[in-house]
């Protein structure tokens, strides 16, 4: 089984709908990430997490938010979704006593505003 | 600022020729650096990465990338190149808390 995973792993949705897109993980890491990925520019950072507690906003936060369940669990919510917001999503983990900051990623969600 | 840069946005390269990937760093301290391969469809694969010690880091699928800091360079290399590499190549570096990832190259291979 996959170490983080992530559902839908397609969503098509229209302009104005509440949609989130769900992170799991068993690696057993603090840390959680979203990030989106478009074409010619590559992954940008939207939220990330330190534990359960702690949430911060990335460099494109601006219509996104983010829940922290449990360690395992880090959702994405587009309150209001927009048509730019269609992207491929990745969540990613990471643990820092690995002393190197590699983080591991999901398999993406890719979504789709109409 | 911290940045990467993949200065080529599109490469093509015939199968069996060798591959060079540029990718030029700026981070302030010990970079910790990695390529991802992402094929059509799929998500990120870690190719390799480079934390300390030997420059030149071996990964899967037979490529290599060479750490050089008085460059900031870390490209990624593959001496002979088959169909299945046809894909789209991601540079990052890691920070503290983030990885800062190259706007990428995708690279064409012809038969």
């Amino acid at each position: 089984d996959a170490d983080v995973t992530q559902t839908p792993r397609n969503r098509i949705t229209k302009t104005g709908k509440r949609i989130m897109l769900e992170c799991s993980q068993t690696k057993g890491h603090d840390r959680m990430y979203w990030y989106r990925q478009d074409p010619g520019l590559g992954l940008r950072l939207i939220y990330y997490s330190f534990d359960v507690k702690d949430i911060n906003k990335g460099e494109i936060s601006d219509g996104y938010s983010v829940s922290r369940q449990a360690q395992a669990k880090f959702s994405l919510s587009l309150e209001s979704a927009i048509p730019n917001q269609t992207a491929l999503y990745f969540c990613a983990t990471s643990d820092p006593g690995q002393g190197y900051y590699e983080q591991y990623f999901g398999p993406g969600t890719r979504l789709t505003v109409t | 600022a911290q940045s990467v840069t993949q200065p080529d946005i599109h490469i093509t390269v015939s199968e069996g020729a060798s591959l060079e990937l540029r990718c030029n760093y700026s981070y302030g301290a010990t970079p910790y650096l990695f390529w991802y391969v992402q094929s059509p469809g799929q998500g990120l694969q870690l190719l390799l990465k480079y934390f300390s010690g030997d420059t030149l880091v071996q990964g899967i699928k037979g490529f290599e990338a060479e750490f050089k800091r008085s460059q900031s360079s870390f490209n990624l290399r593959k001496p002979s190149v088959h169909w299945s590499d046809a894909a789209e190549y991601f540079c990052a570096v890691s920070g503290t808390y983030k990885y800062i990832f190259g706007t990428g190259t995708r690279l064409k291979v012809l038969a």
